[in-house]
């Protein structure tokens, strides 16, 4: 199946440090997503890309989808210690069936020292 | 604020019980999810159903299976917990109407020990 190489799988930083990670598939995706999951909590989105090329902020981060769709980065300014938790990239990909599902990278953990 | 509630944060069982775990949706999603979470593994996707009565496996559903009776609830079961499904279990939803569709609302999740 299609499978997505998320790296770093963890990243140690001072607050206030850049961050940048970023995922690569060998499948093309029509839609890439990231996904923020605080300690002890579910995933939540924090940004969307539908376009090759796509450039999007949200605040400070910022996620591009790859002009070959296979892959895609979030950068994260000026760190913060509530930026603290595990990302992922996913991928939508539409079943046999019709339906739409995701695929999920294995996460990079991220710890921000204060 | 929209809500994806499972009914318990933390489980115990024992090898060979049967488990039901519970997810409710107050946001009248068509789709809900069931996905398992593991260190260095990422999130899996065990089943998946995008209306009631009807399900489609995802990547992992050996050993699970699920029933959604009605459109806000779906349930994870486990026939006969093993060791090896000692894990977090995570549900979400999400619509089917364009350009809402590929986000997923997520509960907080079970983490689930079978001893």
């Amino acid at each position: 199946g299609q499978q997505l190489n998320q790296s770093p799988q963890s990243m140690f930083i001072q607050e206030g440090e850049d961050v940048s990670m970023n995922c690569t598939s060998s499948s093309i995706f029509n839609t890439w997503l990231w996904y923020k999951q605080d300690p002890g909590e579910g995933p939540v989105l924090l940004i969307a890309l539908y376009k090759a090329g796509e450039l999007t902020s949200n605040g400070r981060l910022t996620a591009q989808f790859g002009i070959t769709r296979k892959d895609s980065f979030l950068n994260i300014s000026a760190s913060i210690p509530s930026d603290v938790g595990i990302y992922f990239c996913a991928g939508v990909v539409i079943t046999q069936g019709g339906s739409e599902k995701l695929v999920f990278g294995k996460g990079t953990k991220l710890t921000v020292n204060p | 604020d929209v809500k994806v509630t499972q009914s318990s944060r933390y489980l115990v069982k024992r090898t060979g019980e049967k488990v039901f775990l519970e997810c409710v949706q107050d946001m009248d999603h068509e789709n809900m999810f069931w996905y398992r979470q593991d260190p260095g593994l990422g999130l899996r996707l065990i089943y998946f159903s995008y209306d009631v009565k009807m399900k489609e496996k995802g990547d992992i559903p050996e050993g699970y299976s699920v029933s959604r009776e009605k459109k806000e609830r779906f349930s994870l079961i486990l026939e006969s917990a093993s060791t090896n499904q000692t894990s977090m279990y995570l549900c979400a939803s999400s619509s089917l109407l364009a350009g809402d569709r590929d986000e997923q609302f997520f509960g907080p999740g079970t983490r689930l020990t079978v001893l």
